[in-house]
């Protein structure tokens, strides 16, 4: 099977503080994604990657960045947090584009700042 | 765009009952379709899919069948258990399968 690890189940962070959240892989699957889930929102994609050093704004991108230097690790950084990022963090991964792919997912970190 | 929309909850039924939880879609082209399971304190996990017309995916007792002429995909079991609680998530993968629509989720509490 597949493992999805994200480095923390949870974090409580000040407010400004630069935020970082791993995502490591242990296949060669080459996308990989983050989400945020919200209730009553459900999931909303912040960004995701198709490869090495390649990465692509999602549907809320504002106030997070991403880094991919190796292929098996995905970073998201939040650059000064703020409470409304207060949320439930997701990795996914998938092993193509292709339609018939389904996610994996880690199982999350729960982000709080105070 | 492509969309999702899925009954709102929070569903209570008893153990043994039939669970039927509705999911429409909005697409162009011919997604495929999931649904996943989120179990309390854990990240998602793919309970089944379906990839072209009438197909029909199954797990665990869990059926759903991909219409295309109502453009839905419910998810159906015909008696629940008290493990089966949980949050339900119905996806569709757009034609192009680069990107994943979730819909906003429906919680599922079975009692004994």
């Amino acid at each position: 099977d597949v493992k999805v690890t994200q480095s923390s189940r949870y974090l409580v962070k000040r407010t400004g503080e630069k935020v970082f959240l791993e995502c490591v892989q242990d296949m060669d699957h080459e996308n990989m994604f983050w989400y945020r889930q919200d209730p009553g929102l459900g999931l909303r994609l912040i960004y995701f990657s198709y490869d090495v050093k390649m990465k692509e704004k999602g549907d809320i991108p504002e106030g997070y960045s991403v880094s991919r230097e190796k292929k098996e690790r995905f970073s998201l950084i939040l650059e000064s947090a703020s409470t409304n990022q207060t949320s439930m963090y997701l990795c996914a991964l998938s092993p193509g584009r292709g339609r018939d792919y389904g996610y994996t997912f880690g199982s999350g970190t729960r982000l709080t700042v105070v | 765009g492509d969309s999702v929309t899925q009954m709102e909850g929070p569903v209570t039924l008893s153990e043994e009952a039939f669970l039927t939880i509705n999911c429409t879609y909005t697409a162009t082209g011919y997604p495929s379709l999931f649904w996943y399971v989120q179990y309390p304190g854990e990240g998602l996990q793919l309970l089944l899919k379906a990839t072209k017309a009438d197909d029909k995916g199954s797990n665990k007792g869990f059926e759903a069948t991909y219409r295309k002429e109502t453009t839905s995909f419910h998810l159906e079991k015909g008696s629940v258990q008290v493990s089966d609680s949980a949050v339900y998530f119905c996806a569709l993968t757009s034609n192009t399968g680069n990107q994943f629509y979730f819909g906003t989720g429906t919680s599922l509490t079975v009692i004994p």
